[in-house]
């Protein structure tokens, strides 16, 4: 079993759908949890950033954590075309290394999404 | 902006042909990080500086090194590129005391 499952879709909807985008992990020690935006070409942006279980909204974006379930979810609302754009989740526990703590993250493969027009 | 600039965003190697790609970051961030993504699969870490300290993937060849000779320049250099290190490779930051990464927008390395 891998350490984070993504549904690499692809996912296409109409604009101004609800997008649910999903991923399941197995490390029980993953306590920070990211959203990440790719567009084509580019690197990965930081969307949503989130400690342990609970929600957290930003605009139309919606970030939740069940760490119970191991599942995390990313809510887009009122979708629109420039969200058109792969979605990766990413993961971290916070482990002890030289001066400090180390953060590495562990990524799921991606969500491919298209919203069209 | 503060951010983190890869060049060249594009490079063409021979195979075998050694290659060094640059990451430069404005965010005085202690930790970078270079990675390797493969199309539709997630980045894969292949090794981190925090400060001075290197720290490499147990799976990470040993075609891959790594140069960090301040805190705003890292250099990936790959030995003896093969065909199958065709992919993009990103460069990331990030602060000590915080586990989120921020990215460049990559190198997009191709062999011939």
């Amino acid at each position: 079993q891998k350490e984070v499952e993504q549904d690499p879709g692809p996912l296409s909807v109409p604009e101004g759908a609800i997008v649910s985008l999903n991923c399941t992990y197995s490390n029980s020690a993953f306590q920070y949890f990211m959203w990440y935006r790719q567009y084509s070409r580019k690197g990965p942006e930081l969307l949503m950033y989130t400690y342990s279980s609970g929600n957290k909204e930003d605009g139309r974006f919606t970030a939740q954590v069940d760490k119970s379930s191991k599942y995390i979810s990313l809510f887009i609302r009122d979708s629109q075309p420039s969200d058109s754009a792969t979605y990766l989740c990413a993961m971290s526990a916070a482990t002890l290394g030289g001066g400090g703590s180390n953060y590495k993250l562990t990524f799921g493969k991606g969500t491919l999404l298209t919203v069209n027009p | 902006d503060a951010m983190v600039i890869q060049n060249p965003r594009y490079q063409v190697t021979q195979f075998g042909k050694p290659v060094t790609l640059s990451c430069s970051q404005t965010l005085n961030h202690n930790v970078m990080y270079w990675y390797q993504q493969k199309s539709s699969q997630a980045p894969k870490l292949l090794f981190h500086y925090y400060d001075k300290d290197f720290n490499n993937e147990a799976d990470t060849p040993d075609n891959f090194q790594s140069r960090r000779p301040n805190t705003s320049f890292c250099f990936l250099d790959i030995r003896s590129p093969g065909l199958g290190d065709a992919a993009m490779y990103l460069c990331a930051t990030s602060r000590v005391d915080t586990a989120s990464q921020h990215f460049g927008d990559g190198t997009r390395l191709s062999i011939l």
